[in-house]
């Protein structure tokens, strides 16, 4: 096990609603990097958090918005749900070296199922 | 963008045979490339990674090879184990400002015993 943790680890919401996912990142780490996983498919980037601050981000809309606190915590918001925001829903964290990519750990996950 | 191609999509072996998962990429600045094991309902486990400064790194019956000239790498599990059936990621990384991981597709490999 990793030690990066996410709640909750399923949720349900109807088309329209908005949603915000958790992730407690390891011990020692500062960056936190969220990822969409449609069934069936890899794992897409969705933004990567550094020092509270959005440090990159993938090809989602800005309905797919985050926060990152002092503790290296983090949430994953999304507003006005589509049916296509189904997915598992991964938390990575990892300790930002400056120089080389960093190993990512990934949490557990969330399942979103939107109605 | 990076683009990372991986294949074969499904793989069963005999148990004690070995597999091998094949990863292409596009953006030659990727210098990093992780592996990732997933089991159903649970997050990817980082089982290997290799990064572009070195050809070959092994860890117990896994290994991983990387061709930077042709922009390939593989994942080589010996003496397969029915605990090994799981589905692989292959992944590629740079140590540029987004330092995103690009995902493959998966292979779901499957060890008969």
């Amino acid at each position: 096990e990793t030690g990066v943790t996410q709640s909750p680890t399923h949720l349900i919401k109807t088309r329209g609603q908005q949603v915000t996912l958790r992730c407690s990142s390891q011990s020692g780490h500062n960056t936190v990097s969220w990822y969409q996983q449609a069934l069936g498919q890899g794992p897409q980037f969705i933004f990567q958090y550094y020092r509270e601050e959005e440090n990159g981000r993938g090809n989602f809309p800005p309905r797919f918005s985050g926060l990152q606190f002092p503790n290296y915590s983090s949430e994953l918001n999304v507003n006005a749900l589509e049916l296509d925001d189904s997915a598992l829903y991964l938390c990575a964290s990892s300790l930002f070296s400056g120089t080389s990519t960093d190993t990512q750990y990934f949490g557990p996950g969330t399942r979103l199922t939107v109605l | 963008g990076e683009n990372v191609e991986q294949h074969p999509s499904t793989l069963s072996v005999q148990e004690g045979d070995s597999a091998v998962i094949k990863c292409t990429y596009s953006d030659s600045a990727s210098n990093y490339f992780p592996w990732y094991k997933q089991e159903l309902g649970k997050g990817p486990q980082l089982i290997i990674d290799i990064r572009s400064n070195v050809g070959e790194k092994k860890d117990q019956r896994i290994a991983v090879t990387l061709n930077k000239t042709a922009k390939h790498f593989s994942l080589h599990i010996t003496e397969t184990q029915p605990e090994d059936s799981a589905v692989y990621f292959c992944a590629a990384g740079s140590s540029g400002s987004a330092r995103q991981l690009t995902f493959g597709s998966g292979t779901q490999l499957t060890v008969l015993p």
